[in-house]
């Protein structure tokens, strides 16, 4: 089955950026989304496509991905964007699937 | 604006069965391409499996969890997506959400609240 690998947590600092990566075999050719959820909410769309944003999505978010790994990046992270992220991709063994998700917290 | 709403959770015994449903609003039902999602409590995102739309027909898919077990239908004519649910098991409580693409093609563009399973004896 195909896995997508996060780090648990990430910390930073305020107006500092935040990266949250997302490794997986051969990650780069397949479209990666990113999705935001915090404490009690349903997740939001962050990052789709690899880059998109969403309207509604600050332009601070930001995303890339090639070789085995994509990489969200907050940039001036803000208190608000405290929450779990997952990266998301569809694998043709697996269909969709979702990374083991990340804690950012801004310290 | 697109509405999802779940209903249907609750406690159910290992072995039992369930069904959950999801009514949407605010965008074509009978064309859209749907996914259930569900998160243990206090773990991660896991895709469920998912129902496609086509001039064709409709048709599905499943994660291998949910494979022979759950089952993915819908009754147009009610805007309502539904997720049969049998032989529980505890490792399938989670909270359950139902999702839909947005207009950029996103699979899971859209999420309801979800409804809370419990799967206990």
């Amino acid at each position: 089955s195909y896995e997508l690998t996060q780090p648990p947590s990430v910390s930073v600092s305020p107006g500092q950026t935040a990266s949250i990566t997302c490794s997986g075999d051969k990650l780069g050719d397949k479209y990666v989304s990113w999705y935001q959820q915090k404490p009690g909410q349903s997740p939001v769309v962050a990052i789709y496509e690899d880059r998109k944003r969403p309207s509604g999505i600050p332009q601070r978010f930001s995303g890339s991905n090639s070789g085995n790994t994509a990489t969200l990046t907050i940039s001036e992270t803000q208190a608000m964007d405290e929450a779990d992220y997952y990266c998301q991709a569809w694998d043709s063994s697996a269909s969709y699937v979702f990374g083991t998700g990340t804690k950012v917290t801004v310290l | 604006e697109v509405q999802l709403v779940e209903s249907g959770g609750g406690l159910v015994q290992p072995g039992g069965s369930l069904r959950l449903s999801c009514a949407g609003s605010g965008f074509t039902f009978s064309s859209a391409w749907m996914s259930w999602v569900r998160q243990a409590p206090g773990k991660g995102l896991e895709w469920v499996g998912r129902l496609k739309s086509k001039p064709e027909g409709v048709t599905t898919e499943y994660a291998a969890p949910a494979k022979g077990r759950f089952t993915i239908s819908r009754d147009a004519s009610k805007n309502t997506l539904y997720l049969q649910m049998n032989s529980l098991k505890t490792e399938d409580t989670a909270l359950y959400y139902c999702t839909t693409e947005d207009g950029s093609g996103n699979p899971f563009g859209y999420w309801g609240q979800g409804t809370l399973v419990t799967v206990s004896s």
